[in-house]
């Protein structure tokens, strides 16, 4: 079946980086974009950015540009999301999610969720 | 940079219908898409393109738009509805996605 399973857990410490994978698998990984979501305990769903897998394009939200990179190994089908400089306030779940070009761009597919918590 | 807005809490009995509000500047240039996420669980897309219901989604959950608000109704609503929704849209050029800060339903 279609999905996207992600990378574990993960406790880094402030000014480190973290790289969080997610690997699809049930249909073509280069036709689908792949966008990256984050949600703080408690908190909201915040959109951090797309990548393109075929092309390797990628598009970052505002808050992120700078800190964020996403990348893609099409041989294993998998995308990346680093974030670099963390702090604490980057501790949350964060989520891959295709985008369905069929159902005008939504979010039809997502990953289970990585735990990223940053503490000294 | 652009927001939606949508109400923290709704509260309704069962069989009751539900509507929750999403309002934004760009809503008339850019479709709607609402989230229903259950504590522990990653979101699950109940409708796409304003009013569209993605296969397997229950005919009790519907959208609509009128100018800068979009509205999710949920009809008849079940204890199994009870969660959080999200709306998620894109700023006018259609560059940047944003999510509404979420909508507690509860079922009273």
């Amino acid at each position: 079946q279609v999905q996207l399973v992600q990378s574990g857990a993960e406790v880094k410490k402030p000014g480190a980086s973290v790289k969080v994978s997610c690997k699809a698998s049930g249909y073509t990984f280069t036709s689908y974009d792949i966008n990256w979501v984050r949600q703080a305990t408690g908190q909201g769903l915040e959109w951090m950015g797309w990548m393109n897998p075929n092309s390797g394009n990628t598009g970052y939200a505002q808050k992120f540009q700078g800190r964020v990179t996403m990348t893609r190994n099409t041989s294993i089908s998998t995308a990346y999301m680093e974030l670099s400089s963390l702090r604490s306030e980057d501790t949350a779940v964060y989520y891959c999610a295709r985008v369905a070009r069929h159902l005008l761009d939504a979010f039809d597919i997502w990953g289970q969720g990585t735990m990223v918590t940053v503490s000294s | 940079s652009y927001e939606l807005t949508q109400p923290p809490s709704v509260s309704v009995s069962p069989g009751q219908t539900a509507r929750i509000t999403c309002s934004g500047d760009a809503l008339p240039k850019q479709y709607a898409y609402w989230y229903q996420q259950k504590p522990g669980q990653a979101p699950v897309l109940v409708i796409y393109k304003d009013s569209e219901r993605p296969s397997g989604i229950p005919e009790r959950f519907s959208g609509s738009s009128s100018g800068t608000t979009v509205t999710l109704t949920i009809s008849g609503v079940q204890a199994e509805d009870e969660a959080d929704y999200y709306c998620q849209s894109a700023d006018s050029s259609g560059t940047y996605k944003v999510f509404g800060g979420g909508t507690k339903l509860t079922v009273l």
